[in-house]
């Protein structure tokens, strides 16, 4: 079982509906992750935050909006989202600052269906 | 930028074969170099990793790595495979600020009993 938890497993929703994925690890990790998983391909980094500030954002639409509520917990919070984005949102996390090249511990991701 | 090859989309032997996946990365400077694997339906696990040192890595479930400095290649190797190896491997590079890890395309890999 992997030590980052991620909540829903599974998401359906309209192309109107606001959403939030949850993201949580109890590692004492200071660096976390969003990828983005389409089928068949690999994971695809969308943004990373370190010491709880937003680090990197790979040019990712508006649409998509990431938290950092404290050093445990990783949200992603959904509006207006478009077919193309269903994919398998994964969330990683790793050990001390970005600064640090530690290996990633992934969650088993929120697979999201957009109608 | 960073980038992340891997040769094979696709890999079908029978067990107790010997599997080598390919891995060639493109980075002017330090790297950090992983191989992921995703088994069905599970999350991504680490296998190996490679920082500094020794370029014959030692991984979980009798993987190994080589990493070829010269040749921007770390192929990851397993002597007699498994059915329970069936999976997706990813090669990832992390050279970047700022723990930017950026993963090959993914070989699947099925074994048959």
């Amino acid at each position: 079982d992997t030590e980052v938890t991620q909540t829903p497993k599974h998401l359906v929703m309209g192309m109107t509906n606001k959403k939030s994925l949850k993201c949580e690890q109890h590692m004492g990790h200071r660096a976390m992750y969003w990828y983005k998983q389409k089928a068949k391909k690999p994971p695809e980094l969308m943004f990373v935050y370190s010491y709880e500030k937003l680090s990197i954002n790979e040019s990712v639409p508006s649409r998509f909006s990431p938290e950092c509520p404290n050093s445990s917990l990783l949200n992603l919070h959904l509006h207006a989202l478009q077919p193309e984005d269903s994919a398998l949102y994964l969330c990683a996390s790793s050990q001390g600052g970005t600064g640090k090249f530690q290996p990633q511990h992934f969650g088993d991701g929120t697979r999201l269906s957009i109608l | 930028a960073q980038s992340v090859s891997q040769h094979n989309h696709h890999v079908i032997l029978s067990e107790a074969a010997s599997l080598e996946l390919g891995c060639n990365y493109s980075y002017g400077g330090t790297v950090n170099l992983f191989w992921y694997v995703q088994y069905p339906g599970q999350h991504l696990q680490l296998l190996l990793k490679y920082f500094s040192g020794d370029p014959l890595v030692k991984g979980i479930k009798g993987f190994e790595a080589e990493f070829i400095k010269s040749k921007f290649s770390f192929n990851l190797r397993k002597p007699s495979v498994q059915w329970s190896d069936t999976a997706e491997y990813f090669c990832a590079v992390n050279g970047a600020a700022g723990n930017k890890l950026t993963f090959g395309g993914g070989t699947r890999v099925l074994v048959k009993p």
